[in-house]
């Protein structure tokens, strides 16, 4: 059964600095991985969306890879802003069909 | 196309009392997910269609929750003689598939289920 968790649980930083945030996955038989953004009470923002046979994503300040063989992945956010505060989380998919599983996710706060 | 929508956005019921939630997905997605969210963890998937068909179902999703997706288009969900451990988020999500492709799933903002 595949399990996704995230460390840390929860991470707090000043405005401008970079950051790294942690996936684990257990089963490395993934379809893709998508890391997603959820503010407070909000439905989920996709961010990111790697397919199994891609090692690396970049959007704008965002940069999410991918170690399909050591079940990681990272998502790496450059000059923080106050805005990025929110939880991120990842999820993967075993098969193109198949549902999302997520990690628990990242709790980030960037302060001004 | 204004992306998925989901409607009641927030619910209060009393215990033993039925709801339904809606689902519309963006418009040209044939495949309709539902997830449930409870406060500090990741959605937790329940079911799953392809077009009207439901082809798959967690076990989280006991007898008194159904779902259904009866033209391909929206979806419901029912909760019958609610507790208050469904007091939850429930997430719509849709997506295109063809084939053996799929693209990334799209989610609703979700309504947010409150049993007292």
């Amino acid at each position: 059964k595949q399990e996704v968790t995230q460390i840390p649980a929860a991470l707090s930083v000043p405005e401008g600095e970079n950051l790294v945030l942690n996936c684990s996955f257990t089963d490395s038989a993934i379809y893709n991985l998508q890391w997603f953004r959820q503010d407070p009470g909000k439905g989920l923002t996709s961010l990111l969306l790697i397919q199994s046979s891609q090692r690396e994503q970049t959007s704008g300040r965002l940069n999410a890879s991918l170690d399909k063989s050591s079940g990681r992945s990272t998502l790496y956010i450059a000059a923080s802003q106050p805005g990025d505060s929110a939880t991120y989380l990842c999820a993967v998919r075993k098969t193109s069909y198949d549902k999302v599983i997520f990690g628990p996710g990242t709790s980030l706060s960037v302060i001004p | 196309d204004t992306g998925v929508s989901q409607n009641p956005r927030h619910k209060i019921t009393k215990r033993g009392q039925n709801v339904t939630f809606r689902c519309d997905p963006i418009s040209e997605h044939n495949r309709l997910y539902w997830y449930r969210q409870t406060l500090g963890q990741g959605p937790e998937f329940l079911t799953y269609f392809q077009n009207e068909a439901q082809l798959e179902k967690s076990r989280l999703l006991s007898d008194r929750f159904s779902a259904e997706r009866p033209k391909g288009s929206f979806s419901t969900l029912e909760i019958q003689r609610t507790e208050q451990g469904d007091s939850a988020m429930y997430l719509c999500a849709s997506s295109l598939g063809r084939d053996d492709l799929t693209y990334e799933q799209y989610f609703g903002p979700g309504t947010r289920l409150t049993v007292t």
